[in-house]
């Protein structure tokens, strides 16, 4: 099974709102990631984890705040968020860093008002 | 630094057609490279991936691609479209030594026409 589920589908927030995505895989991954994907783009990496350990942050700004809480689930945490950062969030997961494929899961499509 | 090159932003094609998708790649060492489909507002699904070995890959959906070192490509191919086809295609290089960093090409999107 390569099944990678995040929730919710659809989140619209406001600019003061705290809000978190959810990402959840049953593989046995060690290794999990948040992409961004602008309309029409392709995605680019925000954040990698290595056995719950954060090993890659791509100058994300800190208004998003990612967490690994075990090696199944991977949250990224909202606060004070512009309207630019209106996008398609995916979380993928690997067997672990180096060389493997990403499974990827449907996304959240976040809207910020 | 690692690019990825489409260089078709659209293609159509007729159901029945056969298709040749472009990918050209920038990558110092052994690239370790990928095409993932991407319907309508959808995550991106793996369909077929090249390591090392056989430069022929087969993929899910009756997809493969060819990597050519000399030409630096891994263009991806099907002999009769479907129109369930029609989706946005990436090709990326997985960067190993920047934790497994994927970098995506801008993207095509294939149109499948009755």
């Amino acid at each position: 099974d390569t099944e990678v589920t995040q929730t919710p589908k659809h989140l619209v927030m406001g600019m003061t709102n705290k809000k978190s995505l959810k990402c959840e895989q049953h593989m046995g991954h060690r290794a999990m990631y948040w992409y961004k994907q602008k309309a029409k783009k392709p995605p680019e990496l925000m954040f990698v984890y290595s056995y719950e350990k954060l090993s890659i942050n791509e100058s994300v700004p800190s208004r998003f705040s990612p967490e690994c809480p075990n090696s199944s689930l991977l949250n990224l945490h909202l606060h004070a968020l512009q309207p630019e950062d209106s996008a398609l969030y995916l979380c993928a997961s690997s067997p672990r860093l180096r060389a493997y494929e990403q499974y990827f899961g449907p996304g959240t499509r976040l809207t910020v008002t | 630094a690692q690019s990825v090159t489409q260089p078709d932003i659209h293609i159509t094609v007729s159901e029945g057609a056969s298709l040749e998708l472009r990918c050209n790649y920038s990558y110092g060492a052994t690239p370790y490279l990928f095409w993932y489909v991407q319907s309508p507002g959808q995550g991106l699904q793996l369909l077929l991936k090249y390591f090392s070995g056989d430069t022929l890959v087969q993929g899910i959906k009756g997809f493969e691609a060819e990597f050519k070192r000399s030409q630096s490509s891994f263009n991806l191919r099907k002999p009769s479209v479907h129109w369930s086809d029609a989706a946005e295609y990436f090709c990326a290089v997985g960067a190993v030594d920047k934790g497994n960093k994927l970098v995506f090409g801008a993207g095509t999107i294939l149109r499948v026409k009755s």
